[in-house]
């Protein structure tokens, strides 16, 4: 089975600061996917990022970039210039191509907080 | 806005009732997922459908049951209801079977009193 593991909480950054949150996963498929989910407080689900895990290239999106290290099993998600609308609970995610294609794995969150 | 459209956005019910919540996907995708999202359990995933057919299944109870119509609406039935059933209910959809990004709909807030 697939484990999504996300280890801090809550995080706080200032206003314009980059921010870093940190998820490992683990998994024996060869080949799976990984995406990072954006939760406000109002309550919906968010897409941000996608990383295939054959990607040669660390996936960006605006000021969303994924630190893909494949031996660590590491995808962290960088936010850059942070704004105060990036306050919210940010999900890690993963499937695999294997037997269970299809299903999200999601860890269980980091609340980020931006000050002013 | 994701494209998945989800209703009701509230539902209030008490134990023992039974509730549907009903999901559009995203135009032209084929696939739609649930899952529950509860404060202890976190992000669960319940049932994939891909055109018209159960294609995956996870943590789901017997109490529940989900049916995908030819139109590619999806419905959730849960029934039995439990105080412990309560959470945030959502839906996603993708274009195919299951490799692609998953956008989710806005959710369905289940409250069992």
């Amino acid at each position: 089975a697939q484990k999504i593991t996300q280890t801090q909480p809550g995080m706080f950054v200032q206003e314009k600061e980059a921010v870093t949150l940190d998820c490992t996963y683990d998994t024996s498929d060869p080949s799976y996917g990984l995406f990072w989910y954006k939760q406000p407080s109002s309550g919906e689900m968010i897409f941000l990022i996608y990383q295939g895990s054959y990607d040669q290239q660390n996936a960006t999106e605006g000021r969303y970039s994924l630190n893909f290290q494949k031996a660590r099993k590491s995808a962290n998600l960088v936010i850059s210039a942070s704004q105060l609308g990036d306050s919210a609970m940010y999900f890690c995610a993963m499937n695999a191509r294997g037997s269970t294609l299809g299903r999200l794995y999601f860890g269980r969150g980091t609340q980020l907080t931006v000050w002013p | 806005d994701s494209g998945v459209t989800q209703t009701p956005k509230h539902l209030i019910t008490a134990t023992g009732q039974r509730v549907t919540l009903r999901c559009s996907p995203r135009s032209g995708d084929l696939s739609v997922y649930w899952y529950q999202q509860s404060l202890d359990q976190g992000l669960q995933f319940l049932i994939q459908y891909y055109n018209g057919e159960e294609r995956a299944k996870g943590n789901i109870l017997e109490r529940f049951s989900a049916q995908q119509f030819p139109d590619l609406h999806s419905e959730l039935n849960l029934s039995s209801l439990e105080l412990g059933d309560s959470a945030l209910y959502f839906c996603a959809s993708s274009a195919g079977t299951g490799e692609e990004t998953q956008y989710f709909g806005p959710g369905t807030r289940l409250l069992v009193l």
